[in-house]
């Protein structure tokens, strides 16, 4: 069964900084997709960055990468130059197809890493 | 921008009542989500939604839950008599279309509370 596994519940870093979220995950699949998801204090769930499993390059968005291990199925999310607006709960998510045909779109989250950002 | 909305954003309700969340997702999208979150806990599938019938459910997703879509416009989750472990927030989720590499939209949830 293919689970997503976020080890760190809370993470902290000075603004400025760079900081690093794990997440590890389980699939039988060979090619795949992941993201890594932002929650605010508003509760919206806002998509940060996406990695396409068969792309040896890892995604890039901004001040947002990852570090995708495919061989040790790990998704770690890097946030450089850390702001303020940062601050957020941040889940790692996988999408999946629960039957054959059926839609690869349900996502499987991550427990999620709390972000904080110290001024 | 396009977004996803949904209504209300804040739901009380007492156990056993019928509450109908409601969810507008972007006009051109054709995969409907609905998620859930307790508090405090990891955002879980419910069930996907496509061509007026239901995709794919998750085993939360018993018979105490329906979906519809209405008109050309609403996307809507029915728990027919809620239960205190219902209390969560439930997110609406869109996507052009179901395959694995579309982004999901979400809305920004309603907060159910079950008394």
């Amino acid at each position: 069964a293919q689970t997503v596994t976020q080890s760190q519940p809370e993470m902290s870093v000075q603004e400025a900084e760079t900081v690093t979220l794990s997440c590890t995950y389980d699939t039988s699949e060979s090619d795949y997709y992941l993201f890594w998801y932002k929650q605010p204090p508003s509760r919206q769930m806002i998509l940060v960055i996406r990695q396409e499993a068969y792309k040896q390059q890892n995604a890039t968005e901004n001040r947002f990468s990852v570090n995708f291990q495919k061989a040790a199925k790990s998704f770690s999310l890097k946030i450089s130059d850390s702001q303020l607006g940062d601050a957020a709960m941040y889940f790692c998510a996988y999408p999946y197809a629960m039957n054959y045909g059926g839609s690869q779109g349900n996502l499987i989250f991550g427990k999620g890493t709390k972000l904080s950002v110290k001024p | 921008e396009p977004e996803v909305t949904q209504t209300p954003s804040h739901q009380v309700t007492q156990m056993g009542q019928e509450v109908i969340l409601r969810c507008v997702p972007i006009s051109n999208h054709l995969y409907f989500y609905w998620y859930r979150q307790i508090l405090g806990q990891k955002v879980e599938f419910l069930v996907s939604f496509y061509n007026n019938e239901i995709s794919e459910k998750s085993e939360i997703f018993d018979d105490q839950f329906s979906v519809e879509r209405p008109d050309g416009s609403n996307f809507t989750l029915k728990i027919r008599s809620t239960k205190l472990e219902d209390s969560a927030m439930y997110f609406c989720a869109s996507s052009a279309d179901s395959h694995s590499s579309y982004e999901q939209y979400f809305g920004p949830g309603t907060r159910l509370t079950v008394t």
